[in-house]
């Protein structure tokens, strides 16, 4: 049982360049999330799903654009990528629950991306 | 969902009981109070939840205020491993698009 997998886990981009990065979850969760997370900040949610083929805005969702075209996928592009796009990429997965168990977060270990 | 406030840093020796605090003034009756952590470079971890109640699990305990203003993670013997930076975070459940919103958090050193 693998959770939460990203690839790719590094990247360097340079400034123009477009790319995917690619999350997939095996716990047939419903809900999928895209963060980022930038030196000594917490992290902040870029784009989410809550089910194939639907996506919403996060709270940074300017220059990404996402698709859920399979539920245990969630994609993540860069059209035409910048130097404030350096970060640390995050996906999460979680359960649709009607209660408070949402522990059902479960994150991946990361796409470190630096744009030069 | 309310915003929770929590010290940027603390320190704690090894072996001995973390108790990380977390202001939530504004919390609402129906918001849960979350922690996760995040050990260095990797995607953050559930801990533990809960509403009014004390909370404990095998990682932590969670004390909530009677008024339920503020809450307590403790940690009961720390070890170095617990060195990470810890998010309190309050959320409605809803039926869909609940999204974790991080805030700083506090970082952690657990020291021998």
């Amino acid at each position: 049982n693998a959770g939460v997998t990203q690839t790719p886990k590094f990247r360097v981009l340079k400034t123009g360049q477009s790319m995917t990065l690619l999350c997939a979850q095996d716990m047939n969760h419903e809900y999928m999330y895209w963060y980022r997370q930038d030196p000594g900040m917490g992290l902040r949610l870029i784009h989410y799903s809550v089910g194939e083929g639907t996506t919403a805005k996060g709270e940074v969702p300017d220059g990404y654009n996402v698709s859920r075209l399979k539920k245990q996928n969630f994609l993540l592009g860069l059209e035409s990528a910048a130097p404030s796009q350096t970060s640390v990429y995050f996906c999460a997965s979680s359960q649709r629950v009607y209660d408070s168990r949402l522990y059902g977060y479960t994150f991946g270990s990361g796409t470190r991306l630096t744009v030069v | 969902d309310a915003k929770t406030t929590q010290p940027p840093s603390m320190d704690c020796a090894e072996g001995r009981a973390a108790n990380l605090p977390c202001n939530h003034s504004t919390i609402s009756g129906n918001e849960y109070v979350y922690w996760y952590r995040q050990i260095h470079s990797q995607g953050p971890q559930y801990i533990i939840h809960g509403l009014k109640n004390n909370e404990t699990n095998e990682m932590a305990s969670l004390i909530i205020t009677e008024d339920r203003k503020s809450s307590t993670l403790i940690l009961p013997h720390a070890t170095l491993r617990d060195t990470a930076v810890y998010y309190c975070i309050a959320l409605t459940p809803m039926e869909y698009g609940n999204k974790l919103v991080f805030g700083a958090g506090t970082i952690l050193r657990v020291k021998s």
